[in-house]
């Protein structure tokens, strides 16, 4: 079935280390999404590719880091310079960055830092 | 930056009721999104409405846009115990090619 997988749904991370959270999709769509979900504030953008080889910065991008090497893969590195990094991650994906078009999510990774 | 903003922050219904949850936005915008979130879960999309649409329907939701105000409500109707989940709504900005920007939501309980 086609859909967004992430991957692992839980993750626990001790301070100062690195963790990278994996999003595969297999609709075929240019784009790819993170965001961060935090109680009470939402959806905020981390990182956004709209095309193979190309990523830009969202909102809270520090921190973070990205790559999107295939069109199916945009995994998302969570570095030790991120200070508060326990939070619920939502991977996504639309058909083109465009003007148009839906996100379809994946059901997220939970990340605790201890 | 979270453009859209939900209200209320909290809703509660008994079965049967409507609910009515309301989307204010800040720059004009090429179109508008509903979404759902069980607890836990991903994101599901629910309705778009694009900025020359006014009202639109699907299933026992209705959707209306008012861009003069800069707002949107979504409506469901007949509510039922597994509309328990929270809403957002979220906007594509009229320039450039931006991606979504999700509002707080809104959390709605259905009592059965």
């Amino acid at each position: 079935d086609g859909g967004i997988t992430q991957s692992p749904k839980y993750l626990f991370r001790k301070e100062g280390q690195n963790v990278t959270l994996s999003c595969e999709q297999n609709l075929n769509h240019d784009a790819m999404y993170w965001y961060r979900q935090d109680p009470g504030q939402g959806l905020r953008l981390i990182y956004y590719s709209q095309i193979v080889n190309d990523f830009q910065k969202g909102d809270i991008a520090e921190g973070y880091s990205v790559s999107r090497e295939k069109k199916e893969s945009f995994p998302l590195t969570v570095t030790s310079a991120q200070k508060n990094p326990t939070a619920f991650y939502l991977c996504a994906s639309s058909i083109n960055g465009g003007n148009t078009g839906e996100l379809f999510f994946g059901e997220g990774s939970r990340l605790t830092v201890l | 930056s979270q453009q859209g903003e939900e209200d209320p922050q909290a809703l509660s219904i008994q079965e049967g009721e409507n609910a009515t949850m309301n989307c204010s936005y800040k720059t004009s915008i090429n179109n508008l999104q509903w979404y759902r979130q069980n607890s836990g879960r991903g994101l599901v999309h629910l309705i778009l409405i694009r900025s020359n649409e006014r009202e639109k329907h699907s299933g026992r939701l209705r959707v209306t846009l008012d861009t003069s105000k800069k707002s949107s409500s979504l409506l469901i109707t007949a509510s039922r115990a597994a509309d328990t989940a929270s809403y957002f709504c979220a906007t594509r900005a009229n320039s450039g090619n931006t991606p979504l920007v999700f509002g707080k939501g809104t959390r709605l309980s259905v009592i059965a």
